[in-house]
Order: structure tokens, then sequence, then C-alpha cells
């Protein structure tokens, strides 16, 4: 079963207004991390934003915010705002309980317009 | 975070040959992975560069095909070897400063095999 579903291969947005990317997970370890990448075209995987089963609040940092909700298993990311340079690939991941493995969805591509 | 450097770049080989890539850290981290992302697609793991040992590979994925070195705690190589068109694909180092932390991406190798 996937462990990561991002059901949203490609998404448009006009520059300025805000932009939520769907993640959804499966996994029945109480302990685990999300994880919020971008993949410019360049080809570089950027770190964006992380998010602890065990966390109470939900994480942000600068413009991006991640959306938990636990008992959906969601981890939508918003960005806010958005830039031209905010055009990329963005990936959710999971790691769950002590292993070291990243779990990756398919990815969302986002195309920000002018 | 951590600043990685991989070289190549990028690449265009023959098949059947080989070609080695490198991942440098600035600093000394606990974890070293290498990822394939092959057109289009999201990211699998390949393996775990352990320090000193054997590298620990993902079903798969197997040592003849892809050895992996790491002779200390910021320099690991991945070698794809016997190449054929189907190895066209970037190739990600990622690491961990200890473990069960981010992960954080070097910048990619894109390889094409001819």
């Amino acid at each position: 079963a996937q462990k990561i579903t991002q059901t949203q291969p490609g998404m448009f947005v006009q520059e300025k207004e805000a932009v939520t990317l769907d993640c959804t997970y499966d996994t029945s370890d109480p302990s685990y991390g999300l994880f919020w990448y971008k993949q410019p075209s360049s080809g570089e995987m950027i770190f964006l934003i992380y998010q602890g089963s065990y966390d109470q609040q939900n994480a942000t940092e600068g413009r991006y915010s991640l959306n938990f909700q636990k008992a959906r298993k969601s981890a939508n990311l918003v960005i806010s705002a958005s830039q031209l340079g905010d055009s990329a690939m963005y990936f959710c991941a999971m790691r769950e309980g002590k292993d070291y493995k990243l779990s990756f969805g398919a990815g969302t591509t986002v195309t920000v317009r002018a | 975070s951590a600043v990685i450097s991989q070289k190549p770049s990028r690449d265009i080989c023959q098949r059947g040959t080989s070609l080695t890539i490198q991942c440098q850290v600035d600093s000394q981290v606990t974890m070293m992975f290498w990822y394939r992302q092959q057109p289009g697609q999201s990211l699998t793991l390949i393996a775990t560069a352990n320090q000193g040992s054997e590298a620990t590979y993902e079903s798969g994925f197997v040592i003849d095909k892809f050895p992996i070195s790491r002779p200390n705690l910021t320099f690991s190589t991945l070698t794809v070897s016997n190449m054929s068109p189907e190895d066209s694909s970037i190739y990600l180092c990622s690491v961990e400063r200890h473990h069960q932390e981010t992960q954080y991406f070097g910048p990619g190798t894109r390889l094409l095999v001819l």
C-alpha cells in the first residue's frame, strides 16, 4: 500500500495567492515524522518544513505552513503569497518510528502565474 | 543544515560503461544515503552508506550494480556499473547530521545513458 499519497499531479496558482498541496499518509506507528521538500527544475531537493506526530501545533516556516490533521492522516502544505520562484515540484515524505528511510509521495507540480 | 556537493553535476555516458558519483559534506554526519529519481518519478532509496562497512541496500538494488563507498564521515561515492539507458536518472545523496534528524539533499547528478 502507498504510504504517502499526493493526489494532485499539477496545480496552477496566481502570483501572491495561497495554494494548498494535499498529502495523506498511512502508518500504524504512533511515532512518525512528515516532511515537505521542493524540487525546482535544477533537480536539487530543498527541505521546507517538518511535522512530528507528537507535535501539538502545526509547523510553520516563513511562507510555508503545514496543516496537520492527525485523525484524517493528512499533512497538507500551504504556501502563502505565492512567488514566481515557487514554481517547482513538491514532495511529501514520511519517516516511521526509528526507521531511517523516507517514503516519498509522487509529487505535485506547482506553476505560479504572473 | 549541511552544505553538500556532488560531482559530477551531470554526465552523458555510453551503455556498458560505469560512472562514479561523489558526495562531499562540509561537516561530519552520522547518516548518508543514496537515492535515484527516474524521469518523471519520485525518489527511491538505493542504499545507506555506512562508514567503514558495507552499504545497506534496499530491495531491488544490489552491490554489483551500485557499489558504494564511505571512507569517512564526510564523503561517499556511488558507482553506477555497466550502465544501460534505464539507468538514466537523477542520483541524489542525502545526509542526516544525527540519526532521526531532517535529511538534507545534495544538488543531484543528472545521468543520461545512450
